[in-house]
């Protein structure tokens, strides 16, 4: 069963231009959101996360826009950067102690 | 600082075997959790503990075991190893029981042949 959908599985984008990852939740008792970054061969780096109480948080290039009732969440990078290639996963949890449960992942090309 | 450290990097093993993965979590942190991370998949909660105590177990057989040391490192054991668990074995931290703001480190990736 998997808790947490991410769309797409794979994205292209320009330089400069704007990625947009989305991923849509079924457990309402999730109230903590964070977005992964990973690289080949590293380990997830955590790179933004809201709670459900806000509907947009920024930091620096990233922004996360939040649907509570739609019970969807999505990742904006804007000005994308060829660095900004990676594999990024969304996750959601319980803070009550579940488990993060992560999206399948989006692999990011940006192209020069 | 140091952040989340883990040993071996790389580890081959055959069918039957018995594997151990270290981790030492960031300093402070008391919390340590595993995971597994197949090849185009996010990562798969398997333990998490805090203060040697543990606190989660998620859907994995009783092949896989852990535990946590004094000085909060911790090791994953996965015994008769399969094919299918060939995988890449994170290791986070966090400084509470809650798993908000977990720090994963680099990983061991175990392949089983």
């Amino acid at each position: 069963q998997q808790q947490v959908k991410q769309s797409p599985q794979s994205l292209i984008v320009q330089k400069g231009g704007i990625s947009i990852i989305n991923c849509a939740y079924e457990n309402t008792a999730f109230d903590y959101f964070p977005w992964y970054q990973q690289f080949p061969g590293k380990g997830p780096a955590l790179l933004i996360a809201i709670r459900p109480d806000v509907s947009e948080k920024k930091e620096g290039r990233f922004t996360i826009s939040f649907n509570k009732s739609a019970k969807q969440f999505s990742l904006h990078i804007m000005d994308s950067q060829p660095g900004d290639s990676a594999t990024y996963f969304c996750a959601a949890v319980n803070s009550g102690n579940t488990p993060l449960v992560f999206g399948k992942g989006t692999r990011l090309s940006v192209i020069a | 600082d140091a952040g989340v450290t883990q040993s071996p990097t790389h580890l081959i093993k055959t069918r039957g075997q018995q594997v151990t993965l270290r981790c030492s979590p960031i300093s402070g942190h008391k919390s340590v959790s595993w995971y597994q991370q197949v090849l185009g998949q996010g990562p798969q909660f398997i333990f998490q503990y805090y203060e040697k105590e543990e606190r989660g177990r998620g859907n994995f057989p009783d092949r896989f075991s852990a535990r946590q040391f004094p000085n909060y490192s911790s090791e994953l054991n996965v015994n008769a190893l399969l094919l299918g668990d060939s995988a890449l074995y994170l290791c986070a931290s966090s400084f509470r029981t809650s798993l908000n703001e977990q720090y994963f480190g680099p990983g061991t990736r175990l392949t089983v042949t």
